[in-house]
Protein backbone atom coordinates (compact mmCIF):
# COMPACT_ATOMS: atom_id res chain seq x y z
CA UNK A 1 0.00 0.00 0.00
CA UNK A 2 0.68 3.74 -0.36
CA UNK A 3 3.44 4.72 2.70
CA UNK A 4 4.60 7.98 3.48
CA UNK A 5 6.78 8.62 6.27
CA UNK A 6 8.50 11.25 8.36
CA UNK A 7 10.37 11.91 11.44
CA UNK A 8 7.81 11.31 14.35
CA UNK A 9 10.08 12.19 16.22
CA UNK A 10 10.44 16.11 17.51
CA UNK A 11 13.40 17.66 15.83
CA UNK A 12 15.41 20.46 17.94
CA UNK A 13 17.39 23.27 16.00
CA UNK A 14 19.43 25.97 17.47
CA UNK A 15 18.39 29.82 15.89
CA UNK A 16 20.39 30.55 13.30
CA UNK A 17 21.07 27.04 12.14
CA UNK A 18 19.21 25.53 8.99
CA UNK A 19 16.57 22.91 9.56
CA UNK A 20 16.05 20.02 7.81
CA UNK A 21 13.22 17.78 7.71
CA UNK A 22 12.59 14.70 5.46
CA UNK A 23 9.14 13.27 4.02
CA UNK A 24 10.71 9.66 2.49
CA UNK A 25 7.26 7.75 0.44
CA UNK A 26 6.85 4.19 -0.93
CA UNK A 27 5.23 2.12 -3.63
CA UNK A 28 4.07 5.61 -5.20
CA UNK A 29 5.01 7.82 -8.08
CA UNK A 30 3.59 11.25 -6.97
CA UNK A 31 3.15 13.68 -9.75
CA UNK A 32 3.72 16.13 -7.31
CA UNK A 33 3.94 16.60 -3.54
CA UNK A 34 2.99 19.43 -0.77
CA UNK A 35 4.30 20.80 2.45
CA UNK A 36 2.33 22.55 4.72
CA UNK A 37 2.88 23.87 8.68
CA UNK A 38 0.42 23.31 11.35
CA UNK A 39 0.82 24.95 14.99
CA UNK A 40 -1.39 23.48 17.93
CA UNK A 41 -4.82 23.50 17.43
CA UNK A 42 -4.98 24.78 14.33
CA UNK A 43 -5.50 23.76 10.71
CA UNK A 44 -2.38 22.72 8.12
CA UNK A 45 -1.63 25.92 5.87
CA UNK A 46 -0.25 25.53 2.83
CA UNK A 47 3.73 26.31 2.40
CA UNK A 48 4.92 24.91 -1.31
CA UNK A 49 4.45 22.68 -4.01
CA UNK A 50 7.20 21.01 -5.65
CA UNK A 51 6.29 18.91 -8.95
CA UNK A 52 8.14 15.45 -9.64
CA UNK A 53 10.04 17.04 -12.94
CA UNK A 54 11.42 20.11 -10.31
CA UNK A 55 14.47 19.42 -8.37
CA UNK A 56 13.83 21.99 -6.32
CA UNK A 57 11.93 25.10 -5.34
CA UNK A 58 12.63 27.81 -2.84
CA UNK A 59 10.45 30.41 -1.52
CA UNK A 60 12.37 32.91 1.20
CA UNK A 61 13.81 31.13 3.58
CA UNK A 62 12.21 27.74 2.57
CA UNK A 63 13.84 25.16 0.06
CA UNK A 64 11.67 21.89 -1.14
CA UNK A 65 14.02 19.14 -2.75
CA UNK A 66 11.95 16.09 -4.40
CA UNK A 67 14.32 13.31 -5.70
CA UNK A 68 11.87 10.67 -7.37
CA UNK A 69 14.86 8.06 -7.24
CA UNK A 70 15.23 8.31 -3.92
CA UNK A 71 11.74 8.34 -3.16
CA UNK A 72 12.24 11.81 -0.82
CA UNK A 73 11.22 15.21 -0.43
CA UNK A 74 13.81 17.32 2.20
CA UNK A 75 12.17 20.67 3.43
CA UNK A 76 14.42 22.85 4.57
CA UNK A 77 14.43 26.11 7.09
CA UNK A 78 17.79 28.33 6.43
CA UNK A 79 18.08 30.76 9.43
CA UNK A 80 15.99 29.10 11.59
CA UNK A 81 13.54 31.47 14.32
CA UNK A 82 11.69 30.41 17.17
CA UNK A 83 8.58 31.34 15.50
CA UNK A 84 9.07 28.43 12.78
CA UNK A 85 8.35 25.82 15.51
CA UNK A 86 5.76 24.10 14.37
CA UNK A 87 4.81 20.53 13.03
CA UNK A 88 5.56 20.42 9.12
CA UNK A 89 3.32 17.66 7.19
CA UNK A 90 4.08 16.71 3.64
CA UNK A 91 1.37 14.91 1.06
CA UNK A 92 1.26 13.30 -1.79
CA UNK A 93 -1.33 13.52 -4.62
CA UNK A 94 -2.66 10.13 -5.00
CA UNK A 95 -4.15 8.95 -8.07
CA UNK A 96 -8.09 9.84 -7.93
CA UNK A 97 -7.95 13.36 -6.73
CA UNK A 98 -7.39 12.60 -3.14
CA UNK A 99 -3.92 13.93 -1.07
CA UNK A 100 -1.83 10.88 1.27
CA UNK A 101 -0.83 12.68 4.09
CA UNK A 102 2.55 12.00 6.55
CA UNK A 103 1.85 12.31 9.80
CA UNK A 104 4.46 15.27 10.42
CA UNK A 105 7.66 16.61 12.27
CA UNK A 106 7.34 18.39 15.10
CA UNK A 107 10.27 21.28 15.01
CA UNK A 108 11.73 23.24 18.13
CA UNK A 109 13.64 26.27 17.30
CA UNK A 110 15.51 26.87 20.64
CA UNK A 111 16.70 31.02 21.00
CA UNK B 1 -11.50 37.55 4.52
CA UNK B 2 -10.58 34.40 2.53
CA UNK B 3 -11.40 31.84 5.09
CA UNK B 4 -13.14 28.31 5.54
CA UNK B 5 -15.01 28.43 8.70
CA UNK B 6 -16.18 25.17 10.79
CA UNK B 7 -18.85 25.22 13.70
CA UNK B 8 -18.72 23.89 16.22
CA UNK B 9 -15.22 24.28 17.77
CA UNK B 10 -15.31 21.87 20.35
CA UNK B 11 -18.10 19.25 21.09
CA UNK B 12 -18.89 16.65 23.58
CA UNK B 13 -21.76 14.20 22.74
CA UNK B 14 -22.68 10.37 23.48
CA UNK B 15 -22.70 7.63 21.59
CA UNK B 16 -25.91 7.31 19.23
CA UNK B 17 -26.71 10.96 19.22
CA UNK B 18 -26.78 12.10 15.88
CA UNK B 19 -25.12 15.63 14.92
CA UNK B 20 -23.49 17.63 11.84
CA UNK B 21 -20.26 19.95 12.20
CA UNK B 22 -20.82 22.46 9.90
CA UNK B 23 -17.76 23.67 6.98
CA UNK B 24 -18.57 27.15 5.08
CA UNK B 25 -16.04 28.70 2.42
CA UNK B 26 -16.57 31.76 0.85
CA UNK B 27 -13.76 31.46 -2.00
CA UNK B 28 -16.09 30.17 -4.82
CA UNK B 29 -14.08 27.09 -4.58
CA UNK B 30 -15.04 23.78 -5.85
CA UNK B 31 -13.54 21.20 -4.19
CA UNK B 32 -14.31 20.41 -0.67
CA UNK B 33 -12.96 17.88 1.73
CA UNK B 34 -13.13 16.62 5.32
CA UNK B 35 -10.42 15.06 6.99
CA UNK B 36 -9.99 13.60 10.59
CA UNK B 37 -6.93 14.01 12.49
CA UNK B 38 -5.80 11.41 15.23
CA UNK B 39 -2.68 11.38 17.06
CA UNK B 40 0.25 9.39 15.38
CA UNK B 41 -1.52 9.19 12.19
CA UNK B 42 -1.32 11.79 9.16
CA UNK B 43 -4.55 13.47 7.90
CA UNK B 44 -7.18 11.08 6.98
CA UNK B 45 -9.89 11.67 4.33
CA UNK B 46 -13.42 11.09 5.26
CA UNK B 47 -15.11 12.41 2.13
CA UNK B 48 -14.80 14.61 -0.70
CA UNK B 49 -16.73 16.73 -3.18
CA UNK B 50 -15.74 17.60 -6.78
CA UNK B 51 -18.69 20.06 -6.93
CA UNK B 52 -22.09 20.82 -6.03
CA UNK B 53 -24.14 17.68 -5.60
CA UNK B 54 -20.94 15.61 -6.71
CA UNK B 55 -19.55 14.13 -3.39
CA UNK B 56 -17.05 10.74 -3.13
CA UNK B 57 -15.43 8.59 -0.19
CA UNK B 58 -12.22 8.74 0.97
CA UNK B 59 -10.42 6.35 3.00
CA UNK B 60 -12.07 6.30 6.07
CA UNK B 61 -15.65 6.92 5.13
CA UNK B 62 -17.39 4.70 7.09
CA UNK B 63 -19.87 6.25 10.27
CA UNK B 64 -20.13 9.44 8.30
CA UNK B 65 -22.17 10.99 5.64
CA UNK B 66 -21.90 14.29 4.08
CA UNK B 67 -23.91 16.78 1.21
CA UNK B 68 -23.12 19.41 -1.34
CA UNK B 69 -26.25 21.03 -1.71
CA UNK B 70 -24.56 24.44 -2.21
CA UNK B 71 -20.86 25.35 -3.69
CA UNK B 72 -20.00 27.22 -0.09
CA UNK B 73 -21.28 24.69 2.56
CA UNK B 74 -20.40 20.95 2.77
CA UNK B 75 -21.72 19.75 6.28
CA UNK B 76 -20.38 16.54 7.59
CA UNK B 77 -23.27 14.24 9.32
CA UNK B 78 -22.66 11.00 12.42
CA UNK B 79 -25.34 9.63 11.90
CA UNK B 80 -24.64 7.65 15.27
CA UNK B 81 -21.67 8.85 16.90
CA UNK B 82 -19.45 6.17 18.06
CA UNK B 83 -16.21 6.67 20.79
CA UNK B 84 -14.03 5.25 17.92
CA UNK B 85 -15.24 8.45 15.87
CA UNK B 86 -13.38 10.95 18.50
CA UNK B 87 -10.93 12.73 16.80
CA UNK B 88 -10.02 16.40 15.49
CA UNK B 89 -11.70 17.11 12.24
CA UNK B 90 -10.25 19.43 9.35
CA UNK B 91 -12.75 20.68 6.73
CA UNK B 92 -11.21 21.99 3.74
CA UNK B 93 -11.24 23.59 0.22
CA UNK B 94 -9.32 24.27 -2.70
CA UNK B 95 -10.27 26.20 -5.75
CA UNK B 96 -10.37 22.88 -8.20
CA UNK B 97 -10.13 19.00 -7.49
CA UNK B 98 -6.87 18.57 -9.27
CA UNK B 99 -5.03 19.12 -5.98
CA UNK B 100 -2.48 21.28 -8.13
CA UNK B 101 -4.02 24.01 -6.13
CA UNK B 102 -3.28 24.48 -2.20
CA UNK B 103 -5.81 23.20 -0.08
CA UNK B 104 -7.11 26.02 2.54
CA UNK B 105 -8.57 24.43 6.18
CA UNK B 106 -10.93 25.07 8.90
CA UNK B 107 -9.89 25.87 12.27
CA UNK B 108 -11.02 22.10 13.28
CA UNK B 109 -13.34 20.69 15.06
CA UNK B 110 -12.28 18.91 18.46
CA UNK B 111 -14.88 16.11 18.84
CA UNK B 112 -15.47 13.49 21.58
CA UNK B 113 -18.16 11.10 21.76
CA UNK B 114 -18.68 9.71 24.95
Amino acid sequence: SQKIEQNSEALNIQEGKTATLTCNYTNYSPAYLQWYRQDPGRGPVFLLLIRENEKEKRKERLKVTFDTTLKQSLFHITASQPADSATYLCALRASNYQLIWGAGTKLIIKP
Amino acid sequence: EAQVTQNPRYLITVTGKKLTVTCSQNMNHEYMSWYRQDPGLGLRQIYYSMNVEVTDKGDVPEGYKVSRKEKRNFPLILESPSPNQTSLYFCASSLFGGNLNEQFFGPGTRLTVL
